[in-house]
């Protein structure tokens, strides 16, 4: 979906597992996302990147890490310590500050 | 066009006429304003965005409307159509700040 591409498009969890969400983008934007969709609610900001090698905590990141070591690439790992991991997570790029998001397909993690 | 818990507003309208769907946004300082369709498991797709400079803007059969005074945002669609059966939802940003907030969104059923 518009230069973004994320896998799996499904993926299970078994308990005390870690799991990785891989995130990877060609349009050459600096800034990128992660959010978790729950139904209906809206997205929450989960980590966020605007420069390779540096990320930030969103609003609910605990039981979450990632990693920005290329431009492309913005990985997402849930851990076994996030207890409620079954969600709908979507990743987005920015070109520039102020401008809009652009997402990816999303992967659906669900709990075995 | 805000969450009600797990269950998202409706609006369903015949083919052919004009939506609307609305958003009360949160945060009055905020200067920017988007607009997505979420297809049921697809990510968001952008669909028009407005600056706080100005109250209205128009695109492809769609208009979004702007009211600062009352915090209220409006998609407008003209001549709906069935492959505009979808959730929408708008999103809304302060200048220079990375963080976007999501409303739950409204889901649109076009019955033909």
């Amino acid at each position: 979906d518009g230069g973004i591409t994320q896998s799996p498009k499904y993926l299970f969890r078994k308990e005390g597992q870690n799991v990785t969400l891989s995130c990877e983008q060609n349009l050459n934007h600096d800034a990128m996302y992660w959010y978790r969709q729950d139904p209906g609610q809206g997205l929450r900001l989960i980590y966020y990147s605007q420069i390779v090698n540096d990320f930030q905590k969103g609003d609910i990141a605990e039981g979450y890490s990632v990693s920005r070591e290329k431009k492309e690439s913005f990985p997402l790992t849930v851990t076994s310590a996030q207890k409620n991991p079954t969600a709908f997570y979507l990743c987005a790029s920015q070109g520039t500050t102020n401008e809009k998001l652009f997402f990816g397909s999303g992967t659906q993690l669900s709990v075995l | 066009g805000e969450s009600v818990g797990l269950h998202l507003p409706t609006l369903s309208v015949q083919e052919g006429d004009n939506s609307i769907i609305n958003c009360a946004y949160s945060n009055s300082a905020s200067d920017y304003f988007i607009w997505y369709k979420q297809e049921s498991g697809k990510g968001p797709q952008f669909i028009i965005d407005i600056r706080s400079n100005m109250d209205k803007r128009q695109g492809q059969r769609v208009t979004v409307l702007l009211n600062k005074t009352v915090k209220h945002l409006s998609l407008q669609i003209a001549a709906t159509q069935p492959g505009d059966s979808a959730v929408y939802f708008c999103a809304e940003t302060l200048y220079n700040f990375n963080k976007f907030y999501f409303g739950s969104g409204t889901k649109l059923n076009v019955k033909p």
